[in-house]
């Protein structure tokens, strides 16, 4: 069965300093991959995706993400965090076929402190 | 803006009756998902719909059902409520299957 893990439940960082945030999953086939934001009582906003190709994926507002296969991993990053970038940060996977939805890690808050 | 859009924006109700969720997905798009989202359990899938199909089936109750309408709007209906199934419940789309969703801003309910 699929499965999403991010390892960190809450993460803190000074604005200006670089974040990564941590994604594995588990899936037995090529996976699409997705990090979505979610800001205080707003719904899921899509950051970034990974279906193939590049591995180095760049998504909206500085972040990118990259897929590695060997180490079942989909990590975040951003080299610069702004106040604004604190929120909720969910990784998900799902299949080519669509055939199952999407399944979503638990989240990372971030907090950013200046 | 993602396009998807939900309403009530907020729900207050008392234990034991029922509500009802309304979806439109973004134009076009043909799959609807229902998830809810609380504090403890985090973001739950509940169901897709595809086409007006039920698609795929994830940990929603007895006491819940939805459906979707032949102009692709869903609706979630949520009876007997308890006060546990305060939360806020979503509503995404995707244009494709295995495409990325698109989520609505979401119906926060509250069971009194």
């Amino acid at each position: 069965a699929q499965s999403v893990t991010q390892p960190d439940i809450h993460i803190t960082v000074s604005e200006g300093a670089s974040l990564e945030l941590r994604c594995n999953y588990s899936y037995g086939a090529t996976p699409y991959l997705f990090w979505y934001v979610q800001s205080p009582g707003q719904g899921l906003q899509l950051l970034l995706k990974y279906f193939s190709g590049d591995t180095l994926v760049q998504g909206i507002k500085g972040f990118e993400a990259e897929f590695k296969r060997s180490q079942s991993s989909f990590n975040l990053r951003k080299p610069s965090v702004h106040w604004s970038d604190a929120a909720e940060y969910f990784c998900a996977v799902g299949d080519w076929s669509g055939n199952t939805p999407l399944v979503f890690g638990k989240g990372t808050r971030l907090s950013v402190i200046a | 803006d993602s396009g998807v859009t939900q309403t009530p924006k907020h729900l207050i109700t008392a234990t034991g009756q029922r509500v009802t969720l309304r979806c439109s997905p973004r134009s076009g798009d043909l799959s609807v998902y229902w998830y809810q989202q609380s504090l403890d359990q985090g973001l739950q899938f509940l169901i897709q719909y595809y086409n007006g199909e039920e698609r795929a089936k994830g940990n929603i109750l007895e006491r819940f059902s939805a459906q979707q309408f032949p102009d692709l709007h869903s609706e979630l209906n949520l009876s007997s409520l308890e006060l546990g199934d305060s939360a806020l419940y979503f509503c995404a789309s995707s244009g494709r299957l295995g495409n990325e969703q698109f989520f609505g801003p979401g119906t926060r309910l509250t069971v009194l």
